[in-house]
């Protein structure tokens, strides 16, 4: 089945500094990707939606200059959080779908446990 | 009202219980369906999709209901690595993203 990587699946960063998350589809190319957000035993919440070689399409309130997007290639998608704070540690998560587009189910990466201290 | 509503429960029955979950979703555009399973802490993972003449899956069966907008999930023979958080996902053609339900958590006790 469809495999998406993503990297690293834990960090720890003091605040202000910047972290970069990639999620890659290992073997199907995905021109769009999705990135949420979880906190504990909340829902996912989609942040944003990452298209290959455009612009991100970001969700009401995330703000896009401090969840950085870049969907560079087909395979890669990644979100960069810029001057982390402790309220951004959270679980998140990247998504693709293969070229069936909407009839196709959503394949997750593992997910990154950010925490900022 | 949301899009894709789902009864967030717990749900909390014994080993070897039958269980069944339902999800409404409002848009009647919505095009394909699927079940996942989310383990506390972990991505959610593909159960199973959602056909229109119903599937199953061993002890699981999804049906999906397009006159009432509905899918259910129904396991048999409840397991004790059943527990999870079960989410529905529902998929619209120009959308250009998935919808989620906010999930029905189950607890399967010994």
């Amino acid at each position: 089945g469809a495999v998406v990587s993503q990297h690293p699946s834990r960090v720890i960063c003091k605040s202000g500094t910047s972290v970069k998350i990639e999620c890659r589809s290992l073997d199907f190319q995905a021109t769009t990707m999705f990135w949420y957000r979880q906190f504990p035993k909340q829902s996912l919440m989609l942040m944003a939606t990452s298209n290959e070689g455009s612009k991100a399409t970001y969700e009401q309130g995330v703000e896009k200059d401090k969840f950085l997007i870049n969907h560079a290639s087909l395979t890669l998608s990644t979100l960069t959080v810029t001057s982390a704070h402790p309220e951004d540690s959270s679980f998140y998560i990247c998504s693709a779908q293969d070229k069936r587009g909407v009839d196709s189910p959503l394949h997750f990466g593992n997910g990154t446990r950010l925490t900022v201290t | 009202r949301k899009e894709v509503e789902q009864d967030p429960g717990p749900f909390n029955v014994p080993e070897g219980a039958t269980v069944a979950f339902n999800c409404t979703y409002s848009n009647s555009a919505s095009q394909s369906f699927f079940w996942y399973r989310q383990d506390c802490r972990k991505e959610p993972k593909l159960l199973m999709s959602v056909y229109s003449s119903g599937n199953e899956d061993g002890r699981f069966t999804a049906q999906l209901n397009r006159a009432s907008q509905y899918i259910s999930l129904l396991i048999r023979d409840s397991k004790l690595s059943d527990s999870a958080t079960y989410l529905c996902v529902v998929n619209r053609a120009n959308a250009g993203k998935s919808t989620f339900g906010d999930g029905t958590t189950l607890t399967v006790k010994p």
